[in-house]
């Protein structure tokens, strides 16, 4: 019944690996985001998708790459991890789109970084 | 650029008062506003949205107004509970189509 789900919820790994973060929402909902949550609990957006077609890229350093396989999936690949990329990762969807952002936004439970 | 400002940054009552928390933002060509609650280790929980034509949502013990022209929105809880203590976050949706948080209000209500 979870609505939006991510995996992993923790992730522990070195700095300089490559890993990914996966995300899934079963509301049919046509747009998905990824947010940063970072140590002072400042919540930012990184992207949005809406129906697999990429409609925000925040200034995100390029070693982040979203990937979106159909529209209820949007996964987030994270290449070379830096110490500075230790955060809280959200994936959140909704019905809206970004300009007609009428419904609520549903968040995932997060994924818990930490960069070694 | 759109800002998006929380005040109190934390709050501590007793349970049962009614009390506010403040949003504020610089920008009032929003589409919408939303209240979150963010509890420890866990993801947002929508609260209430209100849409820019719109002047106030309730829900339960839980009110929220939208004063677009002044750049403000207000959450009341109405008899607080412990069940409330959490973080609670604002977000603007506007011209730059997305979501603008606010740093949030760290809610603890005491038994």
């Amino acid at each position: 019944d979870t609505a939006v789900s991510q995996t992993p919820k923790y992730l522990v790994t070195q700095m300089g690996n490559d890993k990914s973060i996966k995300c899934e929402q079963n509301l049919g909902h046509d747009t998905m985001y990824w947010y940063k949550q970072d140590s002072k609990k400042f919540l930012k957006i990184m992207f949005s998708y809406n129906n697999k077609e990429l409609i925000i890229n925040e200034t995100v350093p390029n070693r982040f790459s979203p990937k979106s396989p159909d529209k209820a999936h949007l996964n987030l690949h994270i290449n070379s991890l830096e110490l500075g990329d230790s955060a809280v990762y959200f994936c959140a969807s909704s019905q809206g789109t970004l300009t007609r952002p009428t419904d609520t936004q549903y968040f995932g439970p997060g994924t818990r970084l930490t960069v070694l | 650029k759109q800002e998006v400002t929380q005040i109190p940054a934390a709050l501590s009552v007793p349970e049962g008062e009614n009390l506010v928390l403040n949003c504020s933002f610089t920008d009032s060509a929003i589409y919408n506003l939303q209240w979150f609650r963010q509890d420890p280790g866990k993801g947002l929980t929508s609260l209430l949205l209100i849409q820019s034509s719109q002047r106030e949502q309730t829900s339960g013990r839980l009110n929220a107004s939208l004063d677009k022209s002044s750049g403000r929105s207000t959450l009341y809880i109405a008899a607080s509970q412990p069940g409330d203590s959490a973080t609670y976050l604002c977000a603007v949706h506007g011209r730059t189509y997305k979501y603008i948080f606010g740093t949030g209000t760290r809610l603890k209500v005491l038994a």
